[in-house]
């Protein structure tokens, strides 16, 4: 059982928005403005696509975006895209030296 | 161009101890910290260690602590993984990571399968 909680599955069709939940707790996502966010093709290593909380890395599409509000963390998609299709994982620090994941969103685009 | 390279996985029987190690290139290798980040199949990804810039401080998650120990060579663009005492839930892909503060990995290499089992 992962630490954080994400649905197992998500869907929109092209140029929709779909948003992706994460819910921790207060050790965790409330706690810390350290959640990441990860998307992952099939065989593909994860790459990281938000950190704290709403950042983008260099080269990632603002399409994608994220927020936080207490215990749970959100991942947004808008205008999706057929390349979208992939799993989804997040990750916030817990304290104590601590890392943890969610269970990933499977992210299907109709 | 960064790029993360992992190599040592492999088949080993529970009980046994393995060495991982992941060569990076394109960029400035003593300034990041380093994570392994492991997947079983089908499974979300779990946070396994990380180690310092310089690595006078080296963190473990509580499944893997007392049995895998990270080290880095600066020298050499290196870090590796010992892994002891394995048992088949260890089995995995490894993913070696570079941390791009706060925890995050932004450049992660290919991975090596590890698989446990008699």
């Amino acid at each position: 059982q992962s630490a954080l909680t994400q649905p197992p599955s998500a869907s929109g069709s092209p140029g929709q928005s779909v948003t992706i939940s994460c819910t921790g707790t207060t050790s965790d996502v409330n706690n810390y403005n350290i959640v990441s966010w990860y998307q992952q093709h099939p065989d593909k290593a994860p790459k990281l696509i938000i950190y704290e909380v709403s950042k983008r890395p260099s080269g990632v599409p603002d399409r994608f975006s994220g927020s936080k509000s207490g215990n749970t963390a959100s991942l947004t998609v808008s205008g999706l895209q057929a390349e979208d299709e992939a799993d989804y994982y997040c990750s916030s620090f817990a304290g104590n030296n601590n890392l943890v994941f969610g269970g990933g969103t499977k992210l299907t685009v109709l | 161009q960064v790029q993360v390279v992992e190599s040592g996985g492999g088949v080993v029987q529970p009980g046994r101890s393995l060495r991982l190690s992941c060569v990076a290139s394109g960029f400035t290798f003593t300034n990041y910290a380093m994570f392994w980040v492991r997947q079983a199949p089908g499974k979300g990804p779990e946070w396994v260690a990380l180690i310092w810039s310089d690595g006078t401080n080296r963190f473990f998650a509580e499944s893997v602590k007392g049995r895998f120990t990270i080290s880095r060579d600066n020298s050499k663009n290196t870090i590796y993984l010992q892994m002891n005492s394995l048992r088949a839930e260890d089995t995995a892909v490894y993913y070696c990571a570079k941390d791009r503060g706060a925890w995050s990995g932004d450049n992660w290499g290919q991975g090596t399968l590890v698989v446990v089992s008699s």
